[in-house]
């Protein structure tokens, strides 16, 4: 099975702020990747597919980047509707794993 | 719109067995591939299953693999997850999504699954 590490495991940022999250596979996933958003009690949702493409409705604050074995998401201005935690996922081969997730937490 | 709803969730005994279903509407469900994701109580996101548009190819996690049964009835727009040989381990909020092509693009609300004596 391919493992997804993220790091950090937290991060505390302020609004107005730019924050990288990292996401790294235990072998390479080519750009198989998704990064999805959840707020408490909420279903995830899809912001970034095929390790760069945002997906429609996103705002464009919202990048990744990444192939391979590495790949992050970065938010250029935080907002605060963007603290929440952030999973990264790869869809290269089944079984299909998470990233155990990022808490971006108000400094 | 475009939804996915989840129900038939609730308290089982270990060993138990139960029978979730997801409703889709506001797109040709039958196009689709479709799966299961579970969040355990203060954890993050698990992988459980998927079906083919066409209910041919069935993939699972192996945590669940011999216990858990995929399905599909196209011509319902209703997706199903049969649940036997439940362990406390399976206590989770499940939830159902639409396979985009490139991820998970529509999720259901989830529905809570808690196994206990």
């Amino acid at each position: 099975d391919i493992q997804m590490t993220q790091s950090p495991s937290t991060l505390s940022a302020s609004v107005g702020d730019r924050v990288t999250i990292t996401c790294r596979a235990s072998q390479s996933i080519s750009r198989w990747l998704a990064w999805y958003q959840q707020t408490p009690g909420q279903a995830p949702k899809l912001l970034i597919y095929m390790a760069s493409n945002l997906q429609s409705g996103v705002p464009s604050r919202f990048s990744g980047s990444g192939s391979g074995t590495e790949f992050t998401l970065t938010i250029s201005s935080l907002q605060p509707d963007d603290f929440a935690t952030y999973y990264c996922q790869q869809y290269n081969s089944y079984p299909y794993t998470f990233g155990q997730g990022t808490k971006l937490e108000i400094k | 719109q475009v939804q996915l709803v989840e129900s038939g969730g609730g308290v089982v005994q270990p060993g138990g067995s139960l029978r979730l279903s997801c409703a889709a509407s506001g797109f040709t469900f039958s196009n689709y591939g479709m799966h299961w994701v579970r969040q355990a109580p203060g954890k993050g996101l698990e992988w459980v299953a998927f079906i083919r548009y066409d209910g041919t190819n069935k993939y699972y996690a192996d945590s669940v693999k011999g216990r858990f049964t995929i399905s599909r009835d196209n011509s319902k727009n209703t997706l199903y997850l049969q649940m036997s040989s439940l362990r406390a381990e399976d206590t989770a909020v499940y939830y159902c999504a639409k396979e985009s092509g490139s991820g998970f693009d529509i999720w259901g609300q989830g529905t809570m699954v808690t196994v206990s004596s």
